[in-house]
């Protein structure tokens, strides 16, 4: 099985800092990669998909990079309602996903 | 629109069964593959399985083969996650998750259920 470890677990901020986080692939998946947005009891958002395009409807004050084992997403200006949980999920082969990075409120 | 709405929250006891369900609407539901994804607390987010309902073809992550069974209800959209014995670590949030593209099995998913809340206690 592929395993995704992101970093940092927990990341506090404020309302208008740029932020990044990433996420390292145990085997090359080239760029089959992608992030998604967890809120308490809402459906997770699919953000970015193939490491760097963009969902439609996503805010372009996100972005993602990579390729290979090491990828990252980041938010240009941290809006109030980007505070949440995010996972990275590989599908180069079957599916896994991240354990997650918390954004919280600094 | 494009919608999956999944069924309510369920309290079961230990050896229970039970069946929740993905309803889908605004697209042919025979042409995309469904996954169901359970998250907990302490292991964040596991791919189950995934089905083409056009075909009723299931694949199973092995840490859930022989665990659940997952099916499709192509008269009337629905696909449907099911346990024949609960345990007490079944206890979980659950989503079901549309494949993005069309007849495309290996590729992100793109429209997410609201989730179902299993718990399972004595």
């Amino acid at each position: 099985d592929i395993k995704l470890t992101q970093s940092p677990s927990t990341l506090s901020a404020s309302v208008g800092d740029r932020v990044s986080f990433t996420c390292r692939a145990s085997q090359r998946i080239d760029t089959w990669l992608a992030w998604y947005q967890l809120k308490p009891g809402k459906a997770p958002k699919l953000l970015i998909y193939k490491a760097s395009a963009l969902e439609s409807g996503v805010p372009s004050r996100f972005s993602g990079s990579g390729s290979g084992t090491e990828f990252t997403l980041s938010i240009s200006s941290l809006q109030p309602d980007d505070f949440a949980t995010y996972y990275c999920q590989q599908y180069y082969t079957s599916w896994t996903f991240g354990q997650g990075t918390r954004v919280e409120i600094k | 629109e494009v919608q999956l709405v999944q069924s309510g929250a369920e309290v079961k006891k230990p050896g229970e069964s039970l069946k929740i369900s993905c309803e889908v609407s605004g697209y042919s539901f025979p042409k995309y593959w469904i996954a169901w994804v359970r998250q907990t607390s302490g292991k964040g987010l596991e791919w189950m399985g995934i089905i083409y309902p056009g075909d009723s073809n299931p694949r199973y992550s092995p840490s859930f083969r022989g665990q659940v069974t997952i099916s499709a209800d192509t008269s009337i959209n629905t696909a449907y996650l099911q346990w024949s014995s609960l345990k007490a670590s079944d206890t979980a949030m659950y989503f079901c998750a549309r494949v993005s593209t069309k007849e495309t099995l290996w590729d992100a998913f793109n429209i997410w259920g609201q989730g179902t809340m299993v718990t399972v206690s004595s």
